[in-house]
């Protein structure tokens, strides 16, 4: 499967734990996205990143919550301390060079996470 | 301010009729694209179609086509010869250009259902 792949599936954690959500992008895609799907609602943008760098992370709330593209291996969401707030589906995407407008984001099929 | 408005929340439509979901977009950038993806009850994100602001033609992809009209900001989907497999939640969004930073931007969504 050369898609974007997305770990865990499902996520579930008691209030007050971390979470980490992992991304691989597509072979050949350096951009990565991370968006949060409330219930009914449509994606939110989050964080955007290439290798080893935030480019814009303006939709990342201020604080427990962080994102890294490293060099080497997959994207990494994280969610320190979490609240029955973060309980949403959280999706990565990919893209290749954006020179090419046209080039579309593919998505992976999401984390849902779920806080009890 | 809402950049993209799905105004249908949810539509039914006869397998084998054609549908039309609706989608309009708010922006003062002349070079913007807008997407389509459909989102099963499964979860994942399915890329469908794509327009780029300077297309002199509406996109086409098998079954789906996008009716573009730039002056009045809209880009609706158009679905012909729907299928029960077409049930799913469609979303809307445009690529937003901030700083170099690429974002989409979704809509609300709309949730078809395909009655036999």
């Amino acid at each position: 499967n050369a898609g974007v792949m997305q770990n865990p599936r499902h996520l579930v954690r008691r209030r007050g734990q971390e979470a980490r959500l992992r991304c691989s992008p597509m072979k050949g895609h350096s951009h990565v996205y991370w968006y949060r799907q409330l219930p009914e609602e449509g994606l939110k943008f989050m964080v955007y990143l290439q290798k080893e760098n935030i480019i814009d992370e303006s939709g990342m709330p201020k604080e427990r919550f962080s994102a890294e593209f490293p060099k080497e291996g997959p994207s990494i969401l994280r969610i320190q301390q979490v609240v029955r707030g973060d309980s949403a589906a959280y999706f990565c995407a990919s893209s290749r060079d954006l020179q090419n407008s046209n080039q579309p984001q593919h998505f992976g099929d999401g984390t849902r996470l779920s806080i009890l | 301010a809402q950049k993209i408005t799905q105004t249908q929340p949810g539509m039914f439509v006869q397998e084998k009729e054609a549908v039309t979901l609706d989608c309009t977009y708010d922006t003062s950038d002349p070079s913007y694209g807008l997407f389509w993806y459909k989102q099963p009850s499964s979860g994942e994100m399915i890329f469908l179609i794509y327009q780029g602001s300077y297309d002199q033609q509406n996109a086409t992809e098998g079954r789906y086509s996008l009716n573009f009209q730039k002056a009045r900001k809209s880009a609706n989907l158009v679905i012909s010869a729907s299928q029960l497999g077409d049930s799913a939640m469609y979303f809307c969004a445009m690529r937003e250009v901030e700083q170099g930073a690429q974002k989409l931007v979704f809509g609300q969504g709309t949730r078809l259902t395909i009655n036999p």
